[in-house]
């Protein structure tokens, strides 16, 4: 267990809707990850927060939003579901500082799977 | 899109085995990882090889690094059916200009077989 938590596990959501993800970082971690990994793929890159702030974005279109509240722990909003945004959605932390590389091994939670009809 | 390709995309082996797998990615890189998942579940973290590093072991595992090939080989030795997982490479990138992300491969499936 890596201590990053995600709510919910499951999720079933028709085309069209609005879906918000949670997840609450390891303790002490600071920055925050969102994946989206298909079935059969590995995880792609979807944004990262620090400190409140989106600090790197991947290819995904802006209905993809988040949030990163002051206890680190965040959201991940998608708007406008559509039939392929159906996957496991993995959140990770990891600490980011003056000390610590922002490349340094991420800690998964363990992912909410949404599928959309 | 994945930048790193691992191969091969399912190996099956007996226990006790060892089993390769590898990886090759494009871009170049800050350090390379490579991470466990059990079926539908988050990742693991297994081990951490910097670009400056040619090759690391952490009990069961070696992995090697060839940044002129742009290639890494994680080997697990002595495998057990507990081994059976999918496994990922995902690399970071060496520009601190580029987005502060991981960038999977597609993984290979590992089934060990009691």
């Amino acid at each position: 267990e890596t201590g990053v938590t995600q709510s919910p596990t499951h999720l079933i959501k028709t085309r069209g809707q609005q879906v918000t993800l949670r997840c609450s970082s390891q303790s002490g971690h600071n920055t925050v990850s969102w994946y989206q990994q298909a079935l059969g793929q590995g995880p792609q890159f979807i944004f990262q927060y620090y400190r409140e702030e989106e600090n790197g974005r991947g290819n995904f279109p802006p209905r993809f939003s988040g949030l990163q509240f002051p206890n680190y722990s965040s959201e991940l909003n998608v708007n406008a579901l559509e039939l392929d945004d159906s996957a496991l959605y993995l959140c990770a932390s990891s600490p980011f500082g003056a000390s610590h590389s922002p490349y340094n091994e991420q800690f998964f939670g363990p992912g909410t799977r949404l599928t959309v009809l | 899109s994945q930048q790193g390709e691992e191969d091969p995309q399912a190996l099956s082996i007996q226990e006790g085995e060892n089993a390769t797998m590898n990886c090759s990615y494009k871009t170049s890189i800050n350090n390379l990882q490579w991470y466990r998942q059990n079926s539908g579940r988050g990742l693991v973290h297994l081990i951490l090889i910097r670009s400056n590093e040619r090759e690391k072991h952490s009990g069961r595992l070696r992995v090697t690094l060839d940044t002129s090939k742009k290639s890494s080989s994680l080997l697990i030795t002595a495998s057990r059916a507990a081994d059976t997982a999918s496994y990922f490479c995902a690399t970071a990138p060496i520009s601190s200009g580029s987005a502060r992300q991981l960038t999977f491969g597609s993984g290979t499936q590992l089934t060990v077989l009691p």
